[in-house]
């Protein structure tokens, strides 16, 4: 009964290195998304995945690709990573249109 | 665009009701959601509230709508030390979620 997975759950990079960022579900939904948390600020759209094959853009997508794998899997990745992009990363996925959001446990990444 | 605004912090007293206080500015919202976040932790659905009702009560919680004023509360009755955390309040638009930068309650004993 895992719900939504993300690896790793710490990670600390370099500046200009590159990471990506893991989330796999396993409770068959549909739409998969990508947040940032910084403090102050809540919770940041930076992409999200509609359904299987499609991604678009959010609020802060600037510095992240993502891929959506398949059905279960969508990662984000940072080409080169930047200071600014120290933060906590969290995946959610919703079954459908309007549903409650479920998340994972957050990827807490730095960037020295 | 969306917009939520919530109140960074709240002190409360073990035994006391809570309020936490969000305002909202798309009105075409469907849904309005309570999360709750501890300390180092996910968010975790708390309760949800379908934009054409005003009120939606579950055990100590209670979410309150006013549509018209795009406000929305969440009132946690007898507030425990295990309520400590950050709550966020968020409104659907679509296949996305807008978040509040959400409120710290602090419980004290």
């Amino acid at each position: 009964n895992a719900g939504v997975t993300q690896t790793p759950k710490f990670q600390v990079l370099k500046t200009g290195q590159s990471m990506t960022l893991q989330c796999a579900q396993d409770m068959n939904h549909n739409s998969m998304y990508w947040y940032r948390q910084d403090p102050g600020m809540g919770l940041r759209l930076i992409y999200y995945s509609a359904s299987e094959g499609t991604t678009d853009k959010g609020e802060v997508p600037n510095g992240y690709n993502v891929s959506r794998l398949n059905k279960r899997e969508f990662s984000l990745r940072l080409e080169s990573a930047a200071p600014s992009q120290t933060s906590v990363y969290f995946c959610a996925t919703i079954r459908e249109f309007n549903q409650p959001q479920h998340f994972g446990d957050g990827t807490r990444l730095s960037i020295l | 665009g969306e917009d939520v605004e919530q109140s960074l912090f709240l002190s409360v007293r073990e035994g006391d009701s809570s309020v936490i206080n969000c305002t909202y500015t798309d009105s075409s919202s469907t849904y309005l959601y309570w999360y709750k976040q501890e300390p180092g932790a996910g968010l975790q659905l708390l309760t949800y509230i379908f934009s054409n009702m005003d009120m939606k009560q579950d055990q100590r919680l209670t979410v309150l709508l006013n549509k018209k004023d795009k406000h929305l509360s969440l009132r946690i009755a007898d507030t425990q030390t295990g309520d400590s955390a950050i709550y966020f309040c968020a409104e659907s638009h679509d296949y996305k979620l807008s978040f509040g930068a959400g409120t710290t309650v602090t419980v004290r004993a």
